[in-house]
């Protein structure tokens, strides 16, 4: 299995502002990915952290709003830039070992 | 894309009462997942579905892959406190399991 530890786990923002959230991995991995879950819904893939190449982004989400960073095998970052309302949400980082996912406990994200 | 289907939104029920969540699609699937999650932490896999009419226990929990591979089920039997969360059912849409479309989520609370 992977644990995957996520930092910050809550934060509170004022608007027009960015928040960067760690995720680490405790293995090596190829893929990391990042989703999005806004308040009582279910959980939206943003993008595919690619180690050595450009993050792969998913319809609706674009790199100006949700940069992300992949330096090595067992790390990532994703920036929520310029943020509004709207952001408010929890953001959490997964992996993929084998047939199996595991997540990181999110990052409760309020944007006021 | 292939949807997912989730069904109901919202069940609230007492103790020892017994549930069905449903997960639709019109597409053929190679696989379910279904998935838990308690507030302030990230989904945790409950099981994995592979075979057309496959039927798989966990303790209370029983989870059923329709025969042509479109829609699952899960059915709690004799529900308690402690299974109250938010139920997801998923598909691994790529070459990573960590790469997942999910239904829209099942927000389960059973009073005591």
């Amino acid at each position: 299995s992977a644990v995957i530890s996520q930092k910050p786990s809550r934060d509170i923002c004022q608007r027009g502002t960015s928040l960067t959230i760690q995720c680490q991995v405790d293995s090596q991995v190829t893929m990391m990915f990042w989703y999005r879950q806004q308040p009582g819904q279910s959980l939206t893939l943003i993008a595919t952290a690619n180690q050595g190449s450009e993050a792969t982004y998913e319809s609706g989400f674009v790199i100006d709003k949700f940069p992300i960073s992949r330096p090595n095998l067992t790390f990532s970052t994703l920036t929520v830039s310029n943020m509004s309302p709207e952001d408010s949400s929890i953001y959490l980082c997964s992996v993929g070992q084998g047939s199996l996912a595991f997540f990181g406990q999110g990052t409760r994200l309020t944007v006021v | 894309t292939q949807l997912l289907e989730q069904s109901p939104q919202f069940l609230s029920i007492q103790e020892g009462e017994n549930l069905t969540v449903y997960c639709n699609s019109s597409s053929v699937f190679s696989s379910l997942q279904w998935y838990r999650q308690e507030p302030g932490e990230g989904p945790v896999l409950l099981v994995t579905v592979v075979t057309g009419g496959e039927v798989k226990k966990l303790k209370r929990l029983t989870f059923q892959f329709g025969d042509a591979r479109k829609d699952s089920s899960l059915h709690i039997t004799a529900a308690q406190p402690g299974d109250t969360g938010l139920y997801l059912c998923a598909h691994a849409g790529g070459t990573s399991y960590g790469k997942l479309t999910f239904g829209q989520g099942t927000i389960l609370t059973v009073h005591p």
